[in-house]
């Protein structure tokens, strides 16, 4: 069983609002990832980290942000929610070989 | 990017058929590896299979590398309807996914 829990599960916000959205992993993994998929479509890569202070942006433009303080942890925050930031958001994070999704976090903002 | 691309987009199948998914990749690679989806969860992994290898097994699981075509198959024997999900390949080191196959078996 996959130990990367991603908090909230669900969320409803209105426009404006700031939000972070929680991922963290007790495998002590290094490499950590966020990915954005709406319903039956592909995920995209939004942010990654190879490590402690280490973040890079992904293929898809983003408005989000990250940070990497600690190993375990790796928080993705919305500063100004949008509508069209509503989607699902998956944190994973990998060490040598395959990757650990959480269970996802579903924004929805109105 | 080594993003994998998966083949059909969608399959639907009877309980007990088997279910034949292809991904094809562009550039050269290490291993390459299957995941699954379930409705509205996270992605978990099934098998990897590195590229001195044509073929391995997981359970009912069967998956094939064709490092001249640069593609790969994932066939689930037997399938039930608890295999209803979408299935994503990957390239290691790459992490990038494509859009998957849906996979609803009926029961």
């Amino acid at each position: 069983e996959a130990d990367i829990y991603q908090t909230p599960r669900y969320l409803v916000i209105g426009t404006g609002k700031k939000i972070t959205l929680e991922c963290s992993q007790t495998m002590g993994h290094d490499k950590m990832y966020w990915y954005q998929q709406d319903p039956g479509m592909e995920l995209h890569l939004i942010h990654y980290s190879y490590g402690v202070n280490s973040t890079e942006k992904g293929d898809l433009s983003s408005e989000s942000t990250v940070s990497r303080i600690r190993t375990e942890h790796f928080p993705l925050t919305l500063e100004s929610a949008r509508p069209s930031h509503t989607s699902q958001y998956l944190c994973a994070s990998g060490g040598r070989g395959e990757l650990f999704f959480g269970e996802g976090s579903r924004l929805t903002v109105l | 990017s080594q993003q994998g691309e998966e083949d059909p987009q969608a399959l639907s199948i009877q309980e007990g058929e088997n279910a034949t998914m292809n991904c094809s990749y562009k550039t050269s690679i290490n291993n390459l590896q299957w995941y699954r989806q379930n409705s509205g969860r996270g992605l978990v992994h099934l098998i990897l299979i590195r590229s001195n290898e044509r073929e391995k097994h997981s359970g009912r699981l069967r998956v094939t590398l064709d490092t001249s075509k640069k593609s790969s198959s994932l066939l689930i024997t037997a399938s039930r309807a608890a295999d209803t999900a979408s299935y994503f390949c990957a390239i290691l080191n790459d992490m990038r996914f494509g859009a998957g196959t849906r996979l609803t078996v009926k029961p």
